[in-house]
């Protein structure tokens, strides 16, 4: 089963337009949320993370808005630009024990037009 | 520079011919962990080390075996590959924290197969 969901699949946004995405959990253990970033023919690398005792955390233009009791959390883009068009993934993992497995949401194809 | 390298970063095999993709990370991390990743599913993980001569399953092990004799390298092996298995894998590597938790993970580039 899948234990995060995220929406949508795929989003096209005009330059300087805010980009949202969105992602819900259901295992209540997870205890920490980053956010992946992938173009095209690279890996994905960390973007921005966030741990569930706060319920927002702000890197530049990037924000993660997280609700602990509706089990969400997501991604906002101010002023999206070209260079934002990437594909990105939420993940979720518990970080007790002895290693921090990722689980990770299907992914949104994000395009932002000049 | 900090990197994890795979090789090839693209194949193309035939059903049941063993193969081999390789991961290699300089950054003397401890945990390394294979990934795979299809059209609306992410990534799922595979296998994942937590040192030398340590690996447990991930989420689809099925059809894959791993090793980690050195710290740096972490193989993927399909030893009789299907269809079912042509994805784009990534190998990641992070370091692991007092207490056993572990760090950012980095990722390689990916690799693309193909198995006919």
């Amino acid at each position: 089963q899948q234990q995060v969901k995220q929406s949508p699949q795929s989003l096209i946004v005009q330059k300087g337009g805010i980009s949202i995405i969105n992602c819900a959990y259901e295992n209540t253990a997870f205890d920490y949320f980053p956010w992946y970033q992938q173009f095209p023919g690279k890996g994905p690398a960390l973007l921005i993370a966030i741990r569930p005792d706060v319920s927002e955390k702000k890197e530049g233009r990037f924000t993660i808005s997280f609700n602990k009791s509706a089990k969400q959390f997501s991604l906002h883009i101010m002023d999206s630009q070209p260079g934002d068009s990437a594909t990105y993934f939420c993940a979720a993992s518990i970080t007790s024990g002895s290693a921090r497995q990722l689980t990770f949401g299907s992914g949104t194809q994000l395009t932002v037009l000049p | 520079e900090a990197q994890v390298t795979q090789n090839p970063r693209y194949l193309i095999t035939v059903t049941g011919k063993k193969l081999t993709v390789t991961c290699s990370q300089n950054m003397n991390h401890e945990y390394m962990s294979w990934y795979r990743q299809d059209p609306g599913l992410g990534l799922r993980q595979i296998y994942y080390s937590m040192n030398v001569e340590v690996t447990d399953k991930g989420d689809v092990p099925e059809g894959y075996k791993v090793s980690r004799k050195e710290k740096r390298n972490f193989p993927l092996i399909l030893e009789s590959p299907s269809p079912n298995q042509t994805s784009l894998y990534f190998c990641a590597s992070s370091s692991v924290l007092l207490g056993g938790r572990t760090d950012t993970q980095y990722f390689g580039p990916g690799t693309r197969l193909t198995v006919l």
